[in-house]
């Protein structure tokens, strides 16, 4: 009952530190989504994935990179972090696109703090 | 570019009393999904509307799509204690990629 499952939950970055916040499903979806969520706002999505070796930006992309090298794993990197990127993260995936009846599956989310 | 706006942001009321949220789009939606997230949790799927003006019931919560495709509600009946989050509507354009999440309704329900 695994799901998807992120890690760290938690982490405090200084200025300038990188990072990967690490993203594993183990329900065979080919579509797989990082989204941060800051205070009173909703989800904005950063990079999604189709499948393995594809992926793409979404609404806030600048600062974060991602691979999809398998089905499974899809790690969202942080470089230079900056006080902007303290957020809560979620990664999600999904059997489908996303919206296109196919619901979407998050993981419990990760705390990150630039400081 | 597509924008999801989601009414009240915020909203208190005493444990058994009615609870509505809004949500409007900018465009027209080919489906619209809520979910909702508990304190401290991560956001769950509720449900999924296709058709123009849907309604679905799932016990004490009500879903509806409007004519139009482009609004949706989510009405709470007697609310409990357990119904206390945020509820957020999402939604997308026909072929689009991405779930346009709406701002949230964060509720509490005093006892």
């Amino acid at each position: 009952n695994a799901g998807v499952t992120q890690t760290p939950k938690f982490r405090i970055l200084k200025i300038g530190q990188s990072m990967t916040l690490q993203c594993t499903q183990d329900m065979n979806h080919n579509y797989m989504y990082w989204y941060r969520q800051d205070p009173g706002m909703g989800l904005k999505l950063i990079y999604y994935s189709v499948g393995a070796g594809i992926t793409d930006k979404g609404e806030v992309p600048n600062g974060y990179n991602v691979s999809r090298s398998t089905t499974e794993d899809f790690p969202l990197r942080l470089e230079l972090a900056a006080p902007s990127q303290t957020s809560v993260y979620f990664c999600a995936s999904s059997p489908g696109l996303a919206g296109g009846g196919r619901e979407l599956f998050f993981g419990e989310g990760s705390r990150l703090t630039v400081l | 570019g597509q924008q999801v706006m989601q009414i009240p942001q915020y909203q208190h009321v005493q444990e058994g009393e009615d609870f509505t949220t809004y949500c409007n789009s900018s465009t027209t939606l080919s489906n619209i999904q809520w979910y909702k997230q508990r304190p401290g949790g991560h956001p769950v799927f509720l449900i999924q509307l296709v058709k123009s003006g849907e309604v679905k019931k799932q016990k004490r919560l009500t879903f509806q799509f409007g004519e139009a495709k482009k609004n949706s509600s989510l009405h709470i009946t007697a609310t409990q204690t357990t119904d206390v989050g945020t509820y957020f509507c999402a939604g997308d354009q026909t072929g689009a990629n991405n779930l346009f999440f709406g701002t949230g309704t964060r509720l509490t329900v005093i006892p």
